[in-house]
């Protein structure tokens, strides 16, 4: 059973491109989270996807925008890059709302350089 | 605004020896507290949680106290193990709208246990 998968899984772009990020989720996982972890910091909450559509977001900008498809999976775009995009961008997915508890399983990252 | 604080970076412990691992919260809407582990180059994986209705939730080696009154909660590792060299993070979940579980996170504590 294949658990979270993310690509690529580094990735380096130069400020004002854009870059776009995948996940495929656990199977049996219809709820998809994305978080960004700055180097030293705890993952931060950017947004979590449902049915297709986006149920929470966190504080980032629009810049920040996702999506996810019929079969789960979900896209994390990020427009404009900045240097501080810089970061782990991690996908979490879970069944249902959250589950129990609010537990996810994590994907192992992609790696974003912003030069 | 640091809604989840965990104020020790790093944790040095003898093997067989207890680890406690602390955590800090300031919002009383949370309700489901969670801790996971996160090795070097691999997402975070859940550990154990804990409900806000609970005061105390085991599970083989590792026990959670949550202390409402003092918004702490702890993790406690007994006995240690050299395997359980990592980084964890607290977390914490409330409801956002739509029922939907929005969580938190802390920025991590290392904890190397030593043979």
């Amino acid at each position: 059973d294949a658990g979270v998968t993310q690509s690529p899984t580094h990735l380096i772009k130069t400020r004002g491109q854009q870059v776009t990020l995948r996940c495929s989720p656990k199977s049996g996982h219809d709820t998809v989270s994305w978080y960004q972890q700055a180097l030293g910091q705890g993952p931060q909450f950017i947004f979590q996807y449902y049915e297709e559509e986006e149920r929470q977001r966190g504080n980032f900008p629009d810049r920040f925008s996702g999506h996810q498809f019929p079969n789960y999976s979900s896209e994390l775009n990020v427009n404009a890059l900045l240097l501080g995009d810089s970061a782990l961008y991690l996908c979490a997915s879970s069944s249902g709302l959250f589950g129990a508890g609010g537990e996810q399983f994590f994907g192992p990252g992609t790696r974003l350089t912003v030069l | 605004d640091q809604q989840v604080k965990q104020n020790s970076p790093s944790l040095s412990v003898q093997e067989g020896r207890i680890s406690i691992l602390n955590c800090d919260y300031t919002n009383s809407m949370f309700d489901y507290f969670l801790w996971y582990k996160k090795y070097p180059a691999e997402g975070p994986t859940f550990l154990i949680s804990i409900s806000s209705i609970k005061d105390k939730n085991e599970d083989g080696r590792f026990t959670v106290f949550l202390n409402k009154s003092a918004k702490h909660l702890s993790l406690h590792i007994v006995p240690s193990q050299p395997g359980d060299s990592a980084v964890y993070f607290c977390a914490a979940s409330a409801s956002g709208s739509g029922g939907y579980q929005k969580v938190t996170f802390g920025t991590g504590t290392k904890l190397q246990v030593i043979p």
